[in-house]
């Protein structure tokens, strides 16, 4: 079966300084796309970026970019200059292949002031 | 760009009713859109994928007489709760899908809360 695994239950940082959020997957697909969504204490899934996995280039939006590493099978979220606004839930997520989603289990990110 | 809409937010029905959440796409067409449950403090969990025109496909484990999904048109599904009972109480959550195949990418709406008391 299709896995997204985030080891991270938990993290925190402080305010204005970076975090990095950690994300395995396992496919034998050899295009798909990977997801971070970010779901705030509204709950509403919002996407925070993508990447194809034909594409080398890492992916950046802003203050987040990720660390893409193909072989690894590991899709790292860095979030720069940390915010209070940046404070939810993470859940990293692949297509691999199909129109479904695989979730990971999440990350609940803290912000200390 | 890429809005989705879910109505309504909020529904706290009796036992045995039945309950309706709508999921529209605004700004977009959706060939595909999907219908998630999410328990406290855990991932989400898809429960369907709707296809517009044709029969929803479940994930195993969901009963399909008990969600009933409707997939009218490229912009609205519908997700009908039939008799409902306290363990349907859950917090549910559809997406739209963009782009199509193995590039498309879902966007949320913004959840229904349903209790049922």
């Amino acid at each position: 079966a299709q896995t997204v695994t985030q080891s991270q239950p938990e993290m925190s940082v402080q305010e204005a300084e970076t975090v990095t959020l950690s994300c395995t997957y396992d496919t034998s697909e050899s295009d798909y796309y990977l997801f971070w969504y970010k779901q705030p204490p509204s709950r509403q899934m919002i996407l925070v970026i993508r990447q194809e996995a034909y594409k080398q280039q890492n992916a950046t939006e802003n203050r987040f970019s990720v660390n893409f590493q193909k072989a690894a099978k590991s899709f790292s979220l860095k979030i720069s200059d940390s915010q209070l606004g940046d404070a939810a839930m993470y859940f990293c997520a692949s297509n691999q292949g199909a129109q479904k989603l695989v979730f990971g289990q999440g990350t609940r990110l803290t912000i200390n002031p | 760009g890429a809005v989705v809409s879910q109505h309504p937010s909020w529904v706290i029905c009796k036992s045995g009713t039945s309950v309706k959440i709508e999921c529209r796409s605004l700004d977009f067409q959706a060939t595909t859109m999907f219908w998630y449950r999410q328990f406290p403090k855990q991932s989400l969990m898809l429960m369907a994928t709707s296809n517009e025109g044709s029969k929803a496909t479940y994930e195993q484990g969901v009963e399909k007489d008990k969600f009933l999904i409707n997939h009218a048109s490229l912009t609205l599904s519908t997700l009908t709760v039939t008799s409902a009972h306290p363990e349907d109480s859950s917090f549910y959550i559809c997406s739209a899908g963009l782009g199509g195949g193995t590039l498309e990418t879902q966007y949320f709406g913004p959840g229904t809360r349903l209790l049922v008391l």
